[in-house]
């Protein structure tokens, strides 16, 4: 099983532009999750999924969009990038209890 | 939002030495506590949940426990070694994908 897997791992972006951050898992996990990583913050989470179809918003939700089309499959969309989120991406995913992290998304808006 | 705390922000111990950190949670609706351990260009790996009052788990050379009356976890490392140096977060929430993450300890283990 490859687990949880990131694309990209490193994206540089213009203020305005927009972009997907690809998350993807093979373990049949119900629960994903998307959280960004900031120094002296620690993890924040941003929207997460309970299963296809189902999304709800995190503590820092503005900016970001997802959808749940598959088990599989669980993208973050930012709609019009500002420097503020500028920030290390986290997707996890869950069967209800321990979390599996991706490798994460290092991402700069200049 | 859940007010998840973690103490000490940093800690340097030498190679050998026994320590702990703390966790401390709102014990109010409590759902499970997470331990993750998380390494420099990693991503975090889960070490423990826990879910009922007084439990305790161990891995090795590392153990928790937990009081959700009082709402705080405490993560033990026996006999530290140098690939102990690491980040260990704890996560508490209303579901174990809804998580809040504390600020993390920084372990630093001087050989």
């Amino acid at each position: 099983n490859a687990g949880v897997t990131q694309t990209p791992k490193f994206q540089v972006l213009k203020t305005g532009q927009s972009m997907t951050l690809q998350c993807a898992q093979d373990m049949n996990h119900e629960y994903m999750s998307w959280y960004r990583q900031d120094p002296g913050m620690g993890l924040r989470l941003i929207h997460y999924s309970v299963g296809a179809g189902i999304t709800d918003q995190g503590e820092v939700p503005n900016g970001y969009n997802v959808s749940r089309s598959t088990t599989e499959d669980f993208p973050l969309r930012l709609l019009s990038a500002a420097p503020s989120q500028t920030s290390v991406y986290f997707c996890a995913s869950s069967y209800g209890q321990a979390q599996y992290f991706g490798p994460g998304t290092r991402l700069l808006v200049l | 939002i859940l007010n998840v705390e973690q103490s000490p922000q940093s800690l340097h111990v030498q190679e050998g030495d026994s320590t702990n950190f703390t966790c401390s949670f709102p014990s109010s609706n409590f759902y499970a506590l997470h331990w993750y351990r998380w390494e420099t260009a990693k991503s975090p790996e889960a070490l423990f949940v826990m879910t009922l009052n007084g439990d305790e788990k161990k891995k090795g050379r590392i153990s928790a426990t937990l009081n959700t009356k009082e709402g705080y976890s405490y993560l033990y490392i026996k006999g530290s070694q140098p690939e102990d140096s690491a980040t260990y977060l704890c996560a508490s929430g209303a579901g174990s994908y809804q998580l809040t993450f504390g600020k993390g300890t920084k372990l630093s283990v001087i050989p």
